[in-house]
């Protein structure tokens, strides 16, 4: 069974644009969950989806964005990106909603790098 | 709200002794308790869990973790250490009660020395 695909794996913007990352969860997993992991800050919760619904959401501004399509497969987006924004973001997903008692998928990341 | 603490930024242990990688967290409900390792420049892999039942959790690669409610402790575990383990270790926290996010901790980056 393929794990989580996260695409693309790096990307390289400046100031100002936006980007869109890309996560394709295991077969059958219905929850895909964004994280942020920065060195200084461990992983930062950016927000959860299950069945095309945003189920919870961190704490991070509105430039921060998601969606969640009907193949479970799920994008964020951040606009107007800042300095701060560099970092790996990284999917993950698993077979139930957070109620659910089963661990995360991760994918390999998206290291997003903002000049 | 609920929170995951990792009090060592490092750890060092040579090749063959036992390790310990501390954790405790703090959340309203019932904790549901994972560790995860990460490898440089990959995701996160999942190690073990708690849900409920003995405290004494067995999970890959020959790592486990005790549960201890008193003290609110998850820490993770190996009798002998190897060098392949030297990695960066994520312990994470989620209330049972209800739907809601898993909320990881700093890290602690495992260093076996040969």
């Amino acid at each position: 069974k393929a794990g989580v695909t996260q695409t693309p794996r790096y990307l390289i913007k400046t100031r100002g644009q936006q980007v869109t990352l890309s996560c394709s969860p295991i077969s059958g997993h219905r929850s895909v969950s964004w994280y942020q992991q920065t060195p200084g800050q461990g992983l930062q919760f950016l927000f959860e989806y299950f069945s095309e619904t945003q189920r919870n959401k961190g704490n991070f501004p509105g430039r921060f964005s998601g969606r969640q399509f009907s193949n479970s497969r799920s994008e964020m987006n951040v606009s107007t990106l800042e300095l701060g924004d560099s970092a790996l973001y990284l999917c993950a997903s698993s077979l139930t909603q957070g109620r659910g008692t089963g661990e995360l998928f991760f994918g390999e990341g998206s290291r997003l790098t903002v000049l | 709200a609920q929170s995951v603490a990792q009090p060592e930024d490092q750890v060092n242990v040579a090749e063959g002794n036992p390790l310990t990688v501390k954790c405790t967290y703090s959340v309203s409900g019932n904790p549901y308790l994972f560790w995860y390792v990460q490898y440089p420049n990959r995701g996160l892999q999942f190690l073990l869990k708690y849900i409920t039942g003995d405290n004494l959790v067995k999970g890959s690669y020959g790592f486990e973790a005790e549960f201890n409610k008193s003290q609110t402790s998850f820490h993770l575990k190996k009798p002998s250490a190897l060098v392949s383990d030297s990695a960066l270790y994520f312990c994470a926290v989620r209330d049972g009660g209800g739907y809601q996010k898993v909320t990881f901790g700093i890290g602690t980056k495992l260093q076996v020395i040969p």
